[in-house]
């Protein structure tokens, strides 16, 4: 099964500053991969996710993230960070097919004005 | 289109106590998932359904965890009796069609339990 480990449980940037949360992943087979964002108080959002279409994946918010096969790494960015883009972000991965993904632990993003 | 509904948003309990939560997914979405996320922890999956048939549930504590998916919609997920370390945020997702782990999930708001 596919696994995902996240480097940072605890990312700080100052508003303004560009936004790096890394995720690294082990599959023998071509994963599919998401990362997601949790606000306190609220539901898991999508923010994007990579099926092997293209490996520079945008989602929402003016996050992105880049699939590298020979790093297993598909680390999110955003080169500007906003307030409210504190929360909590997870990478998931999938092995493809019909197979439950996996949760990473967490990275919590910290913005000071 | 309505999200994914999830009742009660808190809920505390004594040990020993059962306890149950209800989930409704978003309409026509076939998987329904129940997750379980401690504290300082990325969520961890109990269970999940593809329409009123389970199809995984290798992490679900059967000895005291229970759930259901009758008529291939909504879902309650029981504890019997409750433990401390059952504290935990409870996650409802469900997706469409559901068959691959490409398949994007759609949360619900979550229920905070505190076993006390």
């Amino acid at each position: 099964a596919q696994s995902v480990t996240q480097l940072d449980s605890h990312v700080s940037v100052s508003e303004g500053t560009p936004v790096l949360l890394r995720c690294n992943y082990s599959s023998s087979y071509s994963p599919s991969l998401f990362w997601y964002v949790q606000h306190p108080n609220k539901g898991l959002q999508l923010l994007l996710k990579y099926t092997s279409a293209a490996t520079l994946v945008k989602g929402i918010n003016g996050f992105e993230a880049e699939f590298k096969k020979s790093e297993t790494s598909f680390h999110l960015t955003k080169p500007s960070a906003h307030m409210s883009d504190a929360a909590e972000y997870f990478c998931v991965g999938g092995s493809g097919g019909y197979q439950k993904v996996t949760f990473g632990i967490g990275t919590k993003l910290q913005v000071i004005p | 289109e309505a999200g994914v509904a999830q009742s009660p948003r808190y809920k505390i309990i004594e040990k020993r106590q059962s306890v149950a939560f209800w989930c409704n997914p978003i309409s026509g979405h076939a998987t329904l998932y129940w997750y379980q996320q401690i504290l300082g922890q990325g969520p961890k999956l109990l269970i999940q359904f593809q329409n009123n048939g389970v199809v995984d549930d290798s992490q679900l504590p059967k000895d005291r965890f229970s759930a259901e998916r009758l008529k291939g919609v909504d879902s309650t997920l029981k504890i019997q009796p409750a433990k401390l370390e059952d504290s935990a945020v409870y996650l409802c997702a469900s997706s469409y069609p559901g068959r691959a782990s490409t398949d994007t999930q759609y949360f619900g708001p979550g229920t905070r339990l505190t076993v006390l």
